[in-house]
């Protein structure tokens, strides 16, 4: 089965430590995202990349790090820098050609 | 700047039909998607119109007018199970990565 996950569902950290949300496609997609969705509002992209070995700012990319050292895999970290980092994180994938951008199931972060 | 209005909630009758509509001021436009998402769930694409114009889709249709800035979602024969979040979403032109600007979704509930 072609898909997208993102594990884990849920995940708890304490406040001030880095935490890293994995993401990966077997869709043999060329661009992933990355989004944020806070209750009651939008998806917001924090991070994208098109092709292996380069990625670009979204419109919220501040407190957070990527690396796209493999075209399955798209990892996101959620730095201490982060000022509010509870939410629901959405990776995404789509061809080149970006008609449709298939989503992972989520992982919802709570840090305490 | 980019922007997305869409309704923040509306509420219809198990049966009936309901017109969700979006309307977007974005600095380029390379076509226009709608989404649903159930709660605490990843959006699953339900249509995407880059031509003005209807598409239809089995009990759902999406239309189109790049002149006004404008979309609707139309859904038919409404079912309990149709009780989400919709959200629209416009690509940006190529050069700008293909990303999607999200909307903050119409949240829906079918009433029996």
């Amino acid at each position: 089965d072609g898909g997208i996950t993102q594990s884990p569902k849920y995940l708890f950290r304490k406040e001030g430590q880095n935490v890293t949300l994995s993401c990966e496609q077997n869709l043999n997609h060329d661009a992933m995202y990355w989004y944020r969705q806070d209750p009651g509002q939008g998806l917001r992209l924090i991070y994208y990349s098109q092709i292996v070995n380069d990625f670009q700012k979204g419109d919220i990319a501040e407190g957070y790090s990527v690396s796209r050292e493999k075209k399955e895999s798209f990892p996101l970290t959620v730095t201490s820098a982060q000022k509010n980092p509870t939410a629901f994180y959405l990776c995404a994938s789509s061809t080149a050609r970006q008609n449709e951008q298939f989503f992972g199931p989520g992982t919802r972060l709570t840090v305490l | 700047g980019q922007n997305i209005d869409q309704p923040t909630e509306m509420t219809a009758t198990e049966g009936a039909i309901v017109q969700i509509n979006c309307t977007y001021q974005t600095s380029g436009f390379n076509g226009l998607f709608w989404y649903q998402q159930h709660a605490g769930e990843a959006p699953t694409f339900l249509s995407y119109n880059v031509l003005d114009g209807l598409e239809e889709k089995g009990r759902f249709s999406s239309f189109l007018s790049r002149s006004k800035g404008y979309s609707y979602l139309l859904l038919k024969e409404l079912q309990m199970k149709d009780s989400a979040s919709y959200l629209c979403a416009v690509r940006a032109s190529k050069n700008q990565g293909g990303k999607l600007i999200f909307g903050q979704g119409t949240e829906l509930s079918v009433k029996p």
